[in-house]
């Protein structure tokens, strides 16, 4: 167990619809990053938060937006999904944000299916 | 533009045999990291080592050993007498330090197969 907890582990959904994954990171990690790995793609960075602000963003669609709440908790939300949003989305967790020296705790990840 | 390259798809060995993923870097920054991780079939992802672009040393964890050289840009990763439960994708991985921000650039990844 990484201690970086995502829910849920599974979830199938049709085109169209919007879901919510959630992470809790590792306690006393004020980071959390989230990545999407898909089979074309591989894994890309979409969002990093730290300690609530937004800190750095990668190839994240406008379909897709993230938090980061006061409990360090953050939530990633895909609306209109499309069947190319199928993938297993990643939560990692760093204790800080800053330097690049960080090593990345990974939760378990959130596989996505799209119908 | 930073870039990480992992040529090797996949490799196949049989148990006890040697094994080197290749791994080859891109960067503008003078001060970096790079990182490899393990993709078991299980699916998550797990750390196994991190160097800074200061530090050549070679290092070695019992059966895993990195070789890194700033002057080829190059990072690779061997595994000695290969067990079956080292079959797991492998990931390269770049940090920048100067961006102020934390996040990985990953290779594609090399799928290992060790056969029994």
């Amino acid at each position: 167990d990484s201690g970086v907890t995502q829910t849920p582990k599974h979830l199938i959904t049709a085109t169209g619809q919007r879901v919510t994954l959630r992470c809790s990171p590792r306690s006393g990690d004020l980071s959390v990053y989230w990545y999407q790995q898909s089979l074309d793609q591989g894994l890309q960075f979409l969002i990093q938060y730290y300690n609530g602000e937004e800190r750095a963003k990668g190839n994240i669609l406008e379909r897709f937006s993230a938090q980061q709440f006061p409990d360090l908790h953050s939530e990633l939300n895909l609306s209109s999904l499309e069947l190319g949003d199928s993938a297993l989305y990643f939560c990692a967790s760093s204790p800080r944000g800053g330097s690049g020296a960080n090593v990345l705790t990974f939760g378990a990840g959130s596989r996505l299916t799209v119908l | 533009a930073q870039k990480v390259t992992q040529a090797q798809t996949e490799i196949s060995v049989v148990e006890k045999e040697d094994v080197t993923l290749d791994c080859v870097y891109e960067t503008r920054d003078t001060t970096y990291y790079l990182f490899w991780y393990k993709q078991p079939p299980s699916g998550e992802l797990v750390f196994l080592i991190r160097r800074n672009s200061f530090d050549e040393q070679n290092e070695i964890s019992g059966r895993y050993s990195w070789n890194f050289q700033k002057s080829t840009s190059s990072f690779n990763f061997t595994i000695t007498a290969s067990q079956v439960v080292d079959s797991a994708v492998y990931f390269c991985a770049l940090s920048e330090a100067e961006t102020g921000a934390n996040n990985l650039f990953f290779g594609t990844g090399t799928r290992l197969t060790v056969i029994p």
